[in-house]
């Protein structure tokens, strides 16, 4: 069991640059989620997937983002503009389908706009 | 909406001494309650969980929380801290019928030898 994996671990960008992360949740789970964490913040929720539809978006999630499941597999999160303000700490975690399952977190991406 | 507030961003406190990380929460429906973990440069793990029953829940490493619904608590305790609990944990609520997950501003445990 391999668990959740981000790549990459770590992005420098300019300002105005896009960007994109890649999560690859635990092979059987079928619910994944992105979050965002910023520095003496707890994570915030950004979008969830079940399967590759997504049924959840929060407002944080502005036109500059955008997440995809195109297979229902590994998931995709763009950011377009870069701002300095997106700078923070990328979360994606998995889990079983369920009223409540256990979500499982990976590392992170951490993204620093230059 | 839901929110979650933990009162201490930071609590040292000597090895072997028991601790009481705080958290309170507002919703206008019912939710599920969690405590998360999060050591130094690994991904968040699920330290407890209140789902409906007994109020109090105990998780992993000998951590226990107490649901306070008239007081809207979740109040995370351990008896006796070890070196290895020093880490940021961080308290959560989720709405029935929903998957938004929200988190407090987390509170970082520092255990003193």
């Amino acid at each position: 069991d391999t668990g959740v994996s981000q790549n990459p671990r770590h992005k420098i960008t300019k300002r105005g640059q896009n960007v994109t992360f890649r999560c690859d949740p635990i092979s059987e789970h079928n619910r994944l989620y992105w979050y965002r964490q910023t520095l003496g913040q707890g994570p915030e929720f950004l979008t969830y997937f079940q399967n590759e539809a997504q049924l959840e978006k929060s407002r944080l999630l502005s036109d500059r983002f955008s997440a995809e499941r195109p297979k229902g597999s590994f998931s995709t999160l763009e950011i377009q503009r870069t701002e300095q303000g997106d700078s923070a700490m990328y979360l994606c975690a998995s889990s079983l389908a369920g009223e409540y399952t256990e979500a499982f977190f990976g590392q992170g991406t951490r993204l620093t706009v230059v | 909406a839901q929110s979650v507030t933990q009162l201490d961003s930071q609590v040292p406190v000597f090895e072997e001494a028991p601790v009481e990380l705080r958290c309170n929460y507002s919703s206008s429906v019912s939710v599920y309650l969690f405590w998360y973990v999060q050591y130094p440069n690994q991904g968040l793990q699920l330290l407890l969980k209140y789902l409906s029953g007994s109020t109090l829940v105990k998780g992993i490493n000998g951590f226990e929380a107490e649901f306070n619904k008239s007081q809207t608590s979740f109040h995370l305790r351990k008896p006796s801290v070890h070196i290895s609990d020093t880490a940021e944990y961080f308290c959560a609520v989720k709405p029935g019928g929903y998957q938004k997950v929200t988190f407090g501003t987390g509170t970082k445990l520092q255990v003193i030898p």
